[in-house]
Order: structure tokens, then C-alpha cells, then sequence
């Protein structure tokens, strides 16, 4: 099974940095996912990792420690458009199933 | 083209009612999901479709019945819903295994269940 921990709010001021983290227990893993969805709307790929370390996007960077379990996405220069909620998922060694964790609401203020 | 796209948008069906939603993408994409989100909440794997077979069914009731005519479009047929189905439901489609995963979800079916 899969267990996906992330943070359930977080708040930061615009023009900021914040790092969003996600822990996770799976009996296998093939790539982590984070997505930022917006309310009402369908959730907007951000950045996939399968192997160690850091990928950098823009003003979005994912990381990953397979050996920990663990990832972040780190959101630079804030923007009040980021305020969103932002999901972190898992997807499992037979490349099957996409377990999502409980999503990190995350709001920016000016 | 990194399009999933899903028909309708919205959707509102008595509880007697047979509609179908559907959803289609031309990237390839080998492993097709249906998700079902309510508010608030993450999104909750219901099936998944691998090179246009049925590979898992999350324990969905038979009230929700997935198709998957060809390789780039995947159905799920609605039949004798409750009003606690009315939901976004989101389809999704990824790579298989290897560094180039990324998967994708549609917009979305906003489903109301009267």
C-alpha cells in the first residue's frame, strides 16, 4: 500500500520562497508527481521525478530522496495566482497506480 | 500536445438515468485513470486501464462501468447513481515506466447526481 504524508496549509508572504514537503511509504515506487490545482479546477502538472535530486522549472524546483522517502517543491518568488492547493503523488513499481497524499492548501499574502 | 480532454464539462442526471462520460488523448499515453475527487479532498483512484486493459478496479460499485474503445480514449458509463456520486471526476493518462512519466489529467467532469 501507500502512505503519503504532506503538510495540510501553509501560508507565506508574496515575492517569498516556500518549500512544500511530502513523505511517503510505499510497498513500490516509480516516480513522484506534484501537481497544483486551483479550487474547482482539475489538478496542472508541475514536475515528475524518478530519480534523485533536483529538477528545476521556472520558478517551481522538485526534489527527491528515494532513500528517505521524501520529496519537497519549492516555489520561488510567490505570486498571489500560486495560492492553491498543491498534491504530491506517488506512483507505484508496476507503474500502475497514482496514490495521491491528502494535498497541501497553500495560501500567499501580499 | 500534452492534451487530455473530457466531455461534458458538467453534467447533472436523475438517479434513473444512463450518461456517459468521456475522455480522449493523442500523446501516446498507454495507462488511462479514472479518478473521482469531492471537495476539498485528494483525488481517488477508481480504475485504471494499461495498454487498453482493465488493470485495476479500486473496489468501485458496478454502477460505474469504464470502456476503453482504443488507445486514446477511455468511457465511463453511469448508470443508477446517488446523489453522494455527484463529484469532479477526472480522467488521467501517463507514459509507462521510464524517466519520461509525466501524466496528465483532463478538466474535468463536474457531475451532480439529483
Amino acid at each position: 500500500g501507500q502512505n503519503i504524508d504532506q503538510p495540510t496549509e501553509m501560508t507565506a508572504t508574496e515575492g517569498a520562497i516556500v518549500q512544500i514537503n511530502c513523505t511517503y511509504q510505499t510497498s513500490g515506487f516509480n516516480g513522484l508527481f506534484w501537481y497544483q490545482q486551483h479550487a474547482g479546477e482539475a489538478p496542472t502538472f508541475l514536475s515528475y521525478n524518478v530519480l534523485d535530486g533536483l529538477e528545476e522549472k521556472g520558478r517551481f524546483s522538485s526534489f527527491l530522496s528515494r532513500s528517505k522517502g521524501y520529496s519537497y517543491l519549492l516555489l520561488k518568488e510567490l505570486q498571489m495566482k500560486d495560492s492553491a492547493s498543491y498534491l504530491c503523488a506517488v506512483r507505484d513499481r508496476a507503474g500502475n497506480m497514482l496514490t495521491f497524499g491528502g494535498g497541501t492548501r497553500l495560501m500567499v499574502k501580499p | 500536445d500534452t492534451e487530455v480532454t473530457q466531455t461534458p464539462k458538467h453534467l447533472v442526471m436523475g438517479m434513473t438515468n444512463k450518461k456517459s462520460l468521456k475522455c480522449e488523448q493523442h500523446m501516446g499515453h498507454r495507462a488511462m485513470y479514472w479518478y473521482k475527487q469531492k471537495a476539498k479532498k485528494p483525488p481517488e483512484l477508481m480504475f485504471v486501464y494499461s495498454y487498453e486493459k482493465l488493470s485495476i478496479n479500486e473496489s468501485v460499485p458496478s454502477r460505474f462501468s469504464p470502456e476503453c474503445p482504443n488507445s486514446s480514449l477511455l468511457n465511463l458509463h453511469l448508470h443508477a447513481l446517488q446523489p453522494e456520486d455527484s463529484a469532479l471526476y477526472l480522467c488521467a493518462s501517463s507514459q509507462d515506466n521510464g524517466r519520461n512519466g509525466e501524466a496528465f489529467f483532463g478538466q474535468g467532469t463536474r457531475l451532480t447526481v439529483v
